[in-house]
This record gives structure tokens, sequence and C-alpha cells, in this order.
């Protein structure tokens, strides 16, 4: 159980574009979901948090206009990075729980490598 | 000081020998603990939450100690599989924290 599926995988593409990127809960509803980005060698970095219905919460230092994301339902959650630019380059991983709290383990999809030439 | 902190190694283990790696936090009042593992270029995957009472899952053994605010993970006869990072992940307010992990090399 607690299947979170994320697409694309790979994404290669020119700057200026903006890319989306898709997290679904599969088999269960995710009450909030995560969106982290990982450089080489470097911790998960935790984005924002979104949860169902509500305006996503941003961590500090993440721009919430050019990360746009969108959680429209309990199973499906949305991140838009818009205009890419070669140092937005990373892995970008969703995650989503099932509690309401931090208490609950994150069950993470398979991440997106973002390649902005 | 980080909220969670990891040694990075890499450690470099005989395979079948027994391995372990501690992670200490900062927060006092964390309630919730988990390993996660995770592979080159993949996604974390959860290995097991730890209780306070400790628990145990086959050769994988977590143990929380809150006076010393850390927790462990003991590694018992390892495999060439469990060549991975080992993510240690604390809740801190209403999010959970992670450790830049501990990469762990299993050699033949």
């Amino acid at each position: 159980g607690a299947v979170v599926s994320q697409h694309p995988s790979r994404v290669i593409c020119k700057s200026g574009t903006s890319v989306k990127i898709e997290c679904r809960s599969l088999d269960f509803q995710a009450t909030t979901m995560f969106w982290y980005r990982q450089f080489p060698k470097q911790s998960l970095m935790l984005m924002a948090t979104s949860n169902e219905g509500s305006k996503a919460t941003y961590e500090q230092g993440v721009e919430k206009d050019k990360f746009l994301i969108n959680h429209a339902s309990l199973t499906l959650s949305t991140l838009t990075v818009t205009s890419a630019h070669p140092e937005d380059s990373s892995f970008y991983i969703c995650s989503a729980s099932t509690g309401a709290t931090s208490n609950q383990p994150q069950h993470f999809g398979d991440g997106t490598r973002l390649s902005i030439l | 000081r980080k909220e969670v902190e990891q040694d990075p190694g890499p450690f470099n283990v005989p395979e079948g020998a027994t391995v372990a790696f501690n992670c200490t936090y900062s927060n006092s009042a964390s309630q919730s603990f988990f390993w996660y593992r995770q592979d080159c270029r993949k996604e974390p995957k959860l290995l097991m939450s730890v209780y306070s009472s400790g628990n145990e899952d086959g050769r994988f053994t977590a143990q929380l100690n809150r006076a010393s605010q850390y927790i462990s993970l003991l590694i018992r006869d390892s495999k060439l599989s469990d060549s991975a990072t080992y993510l240690c992940v604390v809740n801190g307010g209403y999010q959970l924290i992670w450790g830049a992990g501990t990469k762990l090399i299993i050699k033949p």
C-alpha cells in the first residue's frame, strides 16, 4: 500500500520553458503532499507543503511565483517550474502522507530529474 | 548546530559484517523518527519507523535514545544489496527534518 506515482521521471528542456510535474497517490488519500528538491550528494530540501484545497506553504527562500503548486484533490498535486533556468536543474521528489501531522511517515514518488539546457 | 546530523561516511564494510550508525537531533520535543534508505539517483524508501522501545525488522534494528537525543540503526549480516545512503528523519513541528544521510558501501 501507500503507492505514490510521479510523472515525468526525466525532463530535458531549453531555458525559459515551464515544466509541470505530477504527483499522485494511487491507493490512498493524501491529506498532505510535500515537494522536495535534492542536489547531488546533498540532503532532501523541503520546498513546500501542500494541503488539498488550500494554498501551499513555501519554505524560506523558495519563490512561490516560480514554483507553482496546485493540490486540487486528495490524490493529485502538481508542481510547475515556470521559466526554468539551468540553476533549476535538480532532482525533484514529491511525497504524500496519510496524516495531517508530521508523525506519519512520508511515501515518495520516483522523482523527476530535471535538466535545463 | 544542524537539527539532524549524520556522519556522511562512507562506511566501507565487508559483506557479512555488522554495521551501526547514529543520528543526532536537536529538538527534544521530537516524537517521530524514521530511517529511510536511498539508492543512487532514486527516491528515498521507508526502511523503518523508530519506536521508543526500539524495533527490529529482520537484520535491521533501530533504537531511540531520548536522553542523548540520537537514534541508531544496526545492520547485521550485511549484504551487498544493503549498499545505499541511509537517511535519518525526525519530526520537527509540522514537518519532517531530514539528515544528509550516511553512505554505506558493502564490499564482497
